[in-house]
């Protein structure tokens, strides 16, 4: 059973493009949830999805961040315009549908930079 | 909401143990979870303690849990160079968020 997948795991953008990171969850997991890593940080939370709904964003900012976790393929982190703030790595975790959280399984993250 | 802090640097010389601490705000968590992070690398599960236990032991790791000061601790007896990494001590947020995760503490395990 393969774990959780990100790609690509190094993104590089130049400020004002669109940074699209890719989520596949574990075999059987419905439920995905996306952290972000600033450096010297630990985890913040951003966003917590199931297939086709989005349940808690409250970590999201406003503008220009967008996820998705659609009925078939992977679940994706969007943004628009990026700034070098924006330069952090990415995690996302899955976990089964009965949620227990010692059951979140981390990706190897998806390292963003803005140039 | 939560609020989760460690200590960010710890060095250890191989063979001794380290003790990794932390302290949370939100005493209504059940689980308390310590992750693990290699460099370059996702997060690993290392162990957790449910709320209603005091301490818990698996192999070199124990991990000892203070609910009355909000304090969880993470010991790591006999420990070895493979043992550096940054640990994180994460705890579920009320209500329906997830984890919220400290800054970690990069263990520098000396030979």
């Amino acid at each position: 059973n393969a774990g959780v997948m990100q790609n690509p795991r190094h993104l590089v953008r130049r400020r004002g493009q669109e940074a699209r990171l890719r989520c596949s969850p574990m075999k059987g997991h419905s439920h995905v949830y996306w952290y972000r890593q600033l450096p010297e940080e630990g985890l913040k939370f951003m966003v917590y999805l199931q297939k086709e709904n989005i349940i808690d964003e409250s970590g999201m900012p406003k503008e220009r961040f967008s996820a998705e976790f659609p009925k078939e393929g992977p679940s994706i982190l969007r943004i628009q315009q990026v700034v070098r703030g924006d330069s952090a790595a990415y995690f996302c975790a899955s976990s089964p549908p009965l949620q227990r959280w010692d059951e979140q399984y981390f990706g190897p993250g998806t390292r963003l930079t803005v140039t | 909401g939560e609020d989760v802090e460690q200590s960010l640097f710890l060095s250890v010389r191989e063979g001794d143990s380290s003790v990794i601490n932390c302290t949370y705000t939100d005493s209504s968590s059940t689980y308390l979870y310590w992750y693990k992070q290699e460099p370059g690398a996702g997060l690993q599960l290392l162990t957790y303690i449910f709320s209603n236990m005091d301490m818990k032991q698996d192999q070199r790791l124990t991990v000892l849990l203070n609910k009355k000061d909000k304090h969880l601790s993470l010991r790591i007896a006999d420990t070895q160079t493979g043992d550096s990494a940054i640990y994180f001590c994460a705890v579920p947020n009320s209500g329906n968020t997830p984890l919220v995760f400290g800054k970690g503490t990069r263990l520098s395990v000396i030979a």
